[in-house]
This record gives C-alpha cells, structure tokens and sequence, in this order.
C-alpha cells in the first residue's frame, strides 16, 4: 500500500463545477504539499500546510492532522484548472525526502 | 531570478552511455532534489542534498550519482544508462529550515530516452 493515495485518479467535471481532491496519508508528517502539473509537464507548488486551511484565489487546501487526511478543492472550475494534481507529504521518520501521491489527473470542459 | 534551470529538456542515449543532467539555482536554496517520474508511479525520490557537500540517497539512487560543490548547482550523472533509466526528470530546490525542505521549486524537467 503507498504512504500517500489519491482519489479519484480522474476526474471529469464541466466548467464551473466545484471540485475536491482527497489525499490520505499512512505516517506522521511535519507538512503536506499540493503541486499542479500542467499538461506541458511543469510543476508548480500551489501550498504547503500543516495544519488547517490556506486560500489562494479559487484553491482551498484544508488538513486534518488527526484522521490523515488533505483535501484540494477549486471553487467556479474553469478549463484552464484541468492538469494533474500531486499530494506529496513530509514525513516525521526521514523528513528530507518527501513521498508522493500518484496524482489526479483534472479535465475541466467548457 | 531564472528559478531553478535544468537542462537538457531531451536527451536520446544509447545503452552504456554516461550523461550529466544539469540543475542550477539562483534562489540561495539549501535544499535540492532528484526526482523520476514514470507513468502511474509518481514522482520518486532519486537523490537529495541540505546544502553544498551534503547530500544523501532517496528513494531509487541506484544508477545515479550526484555531487554538491556549490550552493546553485546539483549535478545528477548517469554513470551507465540503462532502459530503465527511461523516464522523465525534474529537479526541485527550497529554502529549508532545520535542513527540512520547505514548498519546492521545480525545473521544466528532462525527458531521457535510454535504446
């Protein structure tokens, strides 16, 4: 089983919907972090959080500590949101080498 | 500010061959990282490094050799490419506090072809 699952794998939604991406992780982490791979293949960092909830534009990132568990969700879904999305966790036992989730891949139709 | 800079973007090898994949930093991070991605694994730790003249295997480091002479630059070497070594590379640096990696900045990453 890997430390860090993500669901769905794929998700389809139509332009505007509201959209939630769940990680759950195994260990005990110091933080978690949720990238966005875009269909050309870069990656950016979108958060980095260890407790609670971080807003930035239409993203949401909330934690829950105790059950192990992140959500990403994005607000008025547009086109332009649809790429992959990676939960990657630092872990308490080898803090230097994050692990990561497989990723969920978002296509958001017009 | 360039970000983290990694090149080639794609390199053909045949089997045996040695390469270098290049990643330079202009942020005055500490921490720089290796990682692979192939299709349904995700991104894997190859190799890590908290600062010059430190670093430290992740995850699949064998078959890869890294150095830290500077704090811009992380050289990662292919010592005897092999099909499996097929696979798509990013770099990432951040600052870190405590040598723990804070949010990552990635390269446009380089799509190797071992035949």
């Amino acid at each position: 089983k890997n430390e860090v699952e993500q669901s769905p794998q794929n998700l389809t939604a139509q332009e505007g919907e509201f959209i939630t991406i769940n990680c759950s992780y195994s260990v005990g982490i110091s933080a978690l972090h949720w990238l966005q791979q875009h269909p050309g293949g870069g990656i950016v960092s979108l958060f980095m959080l260890s407790s609670g909830k971080k807003k930035h534009g239409r993203l949401i990132a909330t934690i829950n500590i105790q059950e192990k568990h992140s959500s990403l969700h994005i607000t008025a879904s547009h086109p332009r949101d649809s790429a992959v999305y990676i939960c990657a966790v630092t872990p308490f036992q080898g803090a230097q080498k994050l692990v990561f989730g497989q990723g969920t891949r978002l296509t958001i139709n017009p | 500010n360039a970000g983290v800079t990694q090149t080639p973007k794609f390199q053909v090898l045949k089997t045996g061959q040695s390469m270098t994949l290049q990643c330079a930093q202009d942020m005055n991070h500490e921490y720089m990282s290796w990682y692979r991605q192939d299709p349904g694994m995700g991104l894997r730790l190859i190799h890590y490094s908290v600062g010059a003249g430190i670093t430290d295997q992740g995850e699949v480091p064998n078959g890869y050799n890294v150095s830290r002479s500077t704090t811009e630059d992380f050289p990662l070497r292919l010592l005897s490419a092999a099909p499996s070594q097929t696979s798509v590379y990013f770099c990432a640096s951040s600052y870190s506090r405590d040598r723990l990696p804070s949010s990552l900045h990635f390269g446009n990453g380089t799509r190797l072809t071992v035949t």
